[in-house]
């Protein structure tokens, strides 16, 4: 079984305030995680994914997030928000190609991230 | 440039009119999938093809259709559109490893009166 769970619907932050967005993940396989964005009426964009090389994971725009195995968890993180990040945050896990099975795919519910001037 | 592509971007319809929301991408990606986006459900798979003539079922496939004739081509077909399927659709194509970005297409807005 695979699941995605963003512990948060919505967060608030001011500008210029550190950003945590948070997610859990659990696999039966090695996973790769990524994080994608949303900004409104637009499609979707890769912020950054864990391949099983560094876990701690720079992403654009001043994005990054960390795997911690132990935790099952992958955070994504931004030491300060810009208006420019207000978007729908989506936290995805993708296993079983490597384990020689087919690719299952599964989206967290998603974080709205909202930016206070 | 690197694309996928949808068509149509919005469309309105009524119960039980077939259908065809058409997605083709020019990278040469073996994998293909579409999603349905609900708000406060994220984004749910309907259908996957890991190749030509190779579909499964995501986790939402009731009352969808796919198929894989060419690589670059995964039209999603509604044989009988229904009120419930009303929702924001992507369709999104990577290589074949589970560590592939997906690239997304711009979504369809479908509306079923």
């Amino acid at each position: 079984a695979q699941s995605v769970t963003q512990l948060d619907s919505h967060v608030s932050v001011s500008e210029g305030t550190p950003v945590l967005l948070r997610c859990n993940y659990s696999s039966s396989y090695s996973p790769s995680l990524f994080w994608y964005v949303q900004h409104p009426n637009k499609g979707l964009q890769l912020l950054l994914k864990y391949t099983s090389a560094a876990t701690l994971v720079k992403g654009i725009n001043g994005f990054e997030a960390e795997f911690k195995k132990s935790e099952t968890s992958f955070h994504l993180t931004k030491p300060s928000a810009h208006m420019s990040d207000a978007a729908e945050y989506f936290c995805v896990v993708s296993a079983g190609r490597e384990a020689g099975g087919y690719q299952k795919v599964t989206f967290g519910i998603g974080t709205k991230l909202q930016v206070i001037p | 440039e690197a694309q996928v592509t949808q068509n149509p971007r919005y469309l309105i319809t009524v119960t039980g009119k077939k259908l065809t929301v058409t997605c083709s991408q020019n990278m040469n990606h073996e994998y293909m999938s579409w999603y349905r986006q609900d708000p406060g459900l994220g984004l749910r798979q309907i259908y996957y093809s890991m190749n030509v003539e190779v579909t499964d079922k995501g986790d939402v496939p009731e009352g969808y259709k796919v198929s894989r004739k060419e690589k670059r081509n995964f039209p999603l077909i509604l044989e009988s559109p229904s009120p419930n399927q009303t929702s924001l659709y992507f369709c999104a194509s990577s290589g074949f490893l589970q560590s592939d970005t997906q690239y997304f297409g711009p979504g369809t807005r479908l509306t079923v009166l």
